[in-house]
């Protein structure tokens, strides 16, 4: 799927814990969009990273939810204190350069991680 | 405003019949990009295509076609002789150049084969 690598593929929580979702670019991309997909809605956007920096978090939820994208390693989508609300699918998709689907850049998205709270 | 609209929630068809599904779109950019996006029951996104604003030629792609008319702000993506496989969701997603950095997503098209 293009390179974007997302763990795990689904993660089962219990109320009050937190979930830690991963993130792999495309190798050689320096830029992170987090999306979250509610049950039988579109995709929404959360927050667009570049590394060591946030850009744009203007989807995120004020609380609970936060994003970090290393110098080394995976971005990581943080979740603290899950309630049943965050039960979603959690979508990841990487540029090369600023701005999601911008001029020639091809636009994939890594398989998605559901995360699912009991 | 909502910049991507999708109004059919859900279509059915016989198998091998036509289905076209609509998408909308506003902006104020003059350059922007469209893209349809097939979401099948096991969850992945599959990138369908791209298309960027200065390009109104309509597309086709096997049993696949889109139809680009900005003079209407439309995108609509035709599925000739469906199969079904084709059974999925189906999204419309556009890019601004100058405006914000991700990409609007519509709410999606559900699209069911019927066998």
């Amino acid at each position: 799927n293009a390179g974007v690598m997302q763990n795990p593929r689904h993660l089962v929580r219990r109320r009050g814990q937190e979930a830690r979702l991963r993130c792999s670019p495309v190798k050689g991309h320096s830029h992170v969009y987090w999306y979250r997909q509610l049950p039988e809605e579109g995709l929404k956007f959360m927050v667009y990273l570049q590394k060591e920096n946030i850009i744009d978090e203007s989807g995120m939820p004020k609380e609970r939810f936060s994003a970090e994208f290393p110098k080394e390693g995976p971005s990581i989508l943080r979740i603290q204190q899950v309630v049943r609300g965050d039960s979603a699918a959690y979508f990841c998709a990487s540029s090369k350069t600023g701005g999601l689907g911008r001029r020639n850049q091809p636009q994939h998205f890594g398989d998605g991680t559901r995360l699912s709270i009991l | 405003a909502q910049k991507v609209t999708q109004a059919q929630t859900e279509i059915s068809v016989v198998e091998k019949e036509d289905v076209t599904l609509d998408c909308v779109y506003e902006t104020r950019d003059t350059t922007y990009y469209l893209f349809w996006y097939k979401q099948p029951p096991s969850g992945e996104l599959v990138f369908l295509i791209r298309r960027n604003s200065f390009d109104e030629q309509n597309e086709i792609s096997g049993r696949y076609s889109w139809n680009f008319q900005k003079s209407t702000s439309s995108f609509n993506f035709t599925i000739t002789a469906s199969q079904v496989v084709d059974s999925a969701v189906y999204f419309c997603a556009l890019s601004e150049e100058t405006g914000a950095n991700n990409l609007f997503f519509g709410t999606g098209t559900r699209l069911t084969v019927i066998p």
